[in-house]
């Protein structure tokens, strides 16, 4: 069963900030939360993973909440290549340890 | 370029005909794995493999076959296949235990198979 919870889609203005949900209220202490992205049936790439604190990098941002029960993905300003669907998966950290990949988000960024 | 590759990117065959999809990973990773993705069901695992010599099932092993003889190589075996295992399959890896990033999977182009 999947572990995270997230809207079947979303749309966002090009130049715009993209925020997209994930609940988690399950979330056991040693998981992460990973953030991966497939556009149009292409191999899903990394996007960016946190424990507890949030994260930035050269993609994106993740927060997640002090109970560590949501977080939310933040792609600051969507282009229209951020088109894809988008996977928020928990995972704990064992090196090997299966990825779970619910439906996702479906982000359209329109122009 | 550090890269996973596969072949075919796509394949029409016949049920019965036994077939390999190759995948291979340039970057020295010891952990592959198999996915294969349909409509409404996301991306589920067939098989993978801890190291050289070392596979287990994923979450939905029936029908396929891997084997891993070298760390760069990991194709997937269907002897038999049939129409419901008609779907886009993709390859990953991920980096050794203790190194930058071995928490990640690095996803290759994908597969799409059609079994008739």
């Amino acid at each position: 069963d999947a572990k995270t919870t997230q809207p079947t889609s979303m749309d966002c203005a090009e130049g715009r900030a993209a925020n997209l949900p994930c609940n988690h209220s399950t979330i056991s202490g040693n998981e992460y939360v990973y953030w991966y992205r497939q556009i149009h049936s292409q191999g899903p790439q990394y996007i960016i993973h946190g424990l507890k604190n949030n994260e930035t990098n050269e993609m994106a941002s993740l927060i997640i909440t002090e109970d560590r029960k949501s977080s939310t993905l933040i792609l600051p300003h969507a282009t229209l290549r951020d088109t894809a669907v988008y996977y928020c998966i928990v995972r704990g950290d064992n090196y090997g340890q299966n990825f779970v990949f619910g439906p996702g988000t479906r982000l359209s960024v329109l122009p | 370029e550090a890269q996973v590759t596969q072949n075919p990117r796509y394949l029409i065959t016949v049920t019965g005909k036994k077939l390999t999809v190759t995948c291979s990973q340039n970057m020295n990773h010891e952990y592959m794995s198999w996915y294969r993705q349909d409509p409404g069901l996301g991306l589920r695992q067939i098989y993978y493999s801890m190291n050289v010599e070392v596979t287990d099932k994923g979450d939905v092993p029936e029908g396929y076959k891997v084997s891993r003889k070298e760390k760069r190589n990991f194709p997937l075996i269907l002897e038999s296949p049939s129409p419901n295992q008609t779907s886009l399959y993709f390859c990953a890896s991920s980096p050794p235990p203790g190194t930058r990033r071995d928490n990640e999977q690095f996803f290759g182009p994908g597969t799409r198979l059609t079994v008739l």
